[in-house]
């Protein structure tokens, strides 16, 4: 089972709040992704970072941030909350190189505004 | 443009039960393909992974199968389990960026019944 973490598991907020979504691994990987998925729809990627300091936005449009302090964490922070934003958000990490780029899922954060 | 299309979309069968699911691509250039599980309110789990000279992997009761000239992929499920109830996700790996861009397909969702 992957070395990677997420909290909250579920969060139910209201319309303008701040919010922090963590991702954290244990696997030292330099590579971390975070993926929004809808009920029945496919995985997009929102943002992905190389390494430390790095961040870059992925396929999907999102008004959320990222930050990449620290190898190991991952953290994902919408500034204010809106009910377009209920989905699932799903974080990753791989290795930089071999493993044919697998990627290893954290479990998710369900995330509900109202 | 790059995608992963997975038939059907949605799947029941009853414990003991063989099935099996299907996968068209068009991601170009190729690097491998990978079938995940993913539980309800879980992330993904890798079950399978083929590189283009490979055209088939086991793992367990699960067996993937993979044609790179027409860009099909199938994996069989036998002797079903009520564990087995998930959704199953067809990953498509190009090679043409640093990133090791992962292209998702909706997943076909599987119900085992008793």
């Amino acid at each position: 089972e992957a070395d990677i973490y997420q909290t909250p598991r579920y969060l139910v907020i209201g319309t303008g709040k701040k919010i922090t979504l963590e991702c954290s691994q244990t696997m030292g990987h330099d590579k971390m992704y975070w993926y929004q998925q809808d009920p029945g729809m496919e995985l997009h990627l929102i943002h992905y970072s190389y390494g430390v300091n790095s961040t870059e936005k992925g396929d999907l449009s999102s008004e959320s941030t990222v930050s990449r302090i620290r190898t190991e964490h991952f953290p994902l922070t919408l500034e204010s909350a809106r009910p377009s934003h209920t989905s699932q958000y799903l974080c990753a990490s791989s290795e930089s190189t071999g493993s044919h780029n697998e990627q290893f899922f954290g479990p998710g954060t369900r995330l509900t505004v109202l | 443009k790059n995608q992963v299309e997975q038939s059907p979309q949605s799947l029941i069968i009853l414990e003991g039960k063989n099935c099996t699911l299907q996968c068209n691509y068009t991601v170009s250039p190729f690097s491998n393909l990978r079938w995940y599980k993913q539980d309800t309110g879980r992330g993904p789990v890798s079950l399978t992974i083929m590189t283009f000279s490979e055209n088939t992997k086991s793992n367990g009761r699960y067996t993937a199968t993979l044609d790179a000239d027409t860009k099909q992929s199938s994996l069989h499920i036998t002797a079903s389990q009520l564990s087995d109830s998930a959704s199953y996700i067809c990953v498509v790996s190009d090679r043409g960026s640093t990133l090791g861009r992962l292209y998702f397909g909706r997943g076909t969702q599987l119900t085992v019944w008793p």
